[in-house]
């Protein structure tokens, strides 16, 4: 049972524009989010998070929006840049503020064309 | 501070070896937790100890694999007689008490010939 699922496996964007990643949950008990980007042969980097207390969470180029009511959360990265080329993850932790494991997305591939 | 560190980067076993992965947490972090990446697919949640204890294991294979993390040195994921279904992307990643935030290692690719 996919918990977390990201469903464009790919997203392709001109260097300057917005880039848009999507993220959907189907277990409504998830009360956190977080981002990671990936770079090939690399571990994950921890980008940005958000509580459900929240709707929204901006750090610098990236803004994470988090729509309750429809289980989806997206990423925005304004403006992008060719160096935000990497696969990017969603996750949930599986308790809040108790350690535990994360439930990871199948991850979108983000390519930024100069 | 250094970061989660994990030795070695790439590890070539044969098939029926055994494999010993090692992850050392960030200074602070007394969480660590263990996932797989399989080609073409996302990180999978495999274990989660604190020292000297297991906290969650329902990620882990019934058979062939373990963890422990003592209360000196590294964490250790061990697979015993290794086949081809193993190689993999091994991360590990920390985390201080109480916070949702888990920092990753850069991982051991895992090949099984």
């Amino acid at each position: 049972d996919q918990q977390v699922k990201q469903n464009s496996p790919s997203l392709s964007v001109q260097e300057g524009r917005i880039s848009i990643l999507n993220c959907d949950y189907t277990n409504s008990m998830f009360d956190y989010f977080l981002w990671y980007k990936k770079y090939p042969a690399e571990g994950p980097t921890f980008l940005i998070s958000i509580s459900s207390i929240k709707d929204k969470n901006e750090d610098g180029r990236f803004t994470v929006f988090l729509n309750k009511s429809a289980k989806h959360l997206s990423l925005h990265i304004v403006p992008s840049q060719p160096g935000d080329s990497a696969v990017y993850f969603c996750a949930a932790p599986r308790s809040y503020n108790q350690g535990g494991k994360l439930i990871f997305g199948q991850g979108t591939e983000l390519s930024v064309k100069p | 501070n250094a970061g989660v560190m994990q030795n070695p980067r790439h590890l070539v076993r044969r098939r029926g070896q055994e494999a010993r992965l090692r992850c050392s947490p960030m200074k602070g972090h007394s969480h660590v937790y263990w996932y797989r990446q399989l080609p073409e697919e996302g990180l999978k949640f495999m274990v989660y100890l604190q020292k000297e204890n297991i906290i969650d294991e329902s990620g882990m294979p019934k058979e062939r694999f373990s963890a422990e993390f003592p209360k000196e040195g590294p964490s250790i994921l061990r697979i015993q007689q290794v086949v081809r279904g193993d190689s993999a992307a091994y991360f590990c990643a920390s985390s201080p008490p109480g916070r949702n935030e888990q920092y990753f290692g850069p991982g051991t690719r895992l090949t099984v010939t």
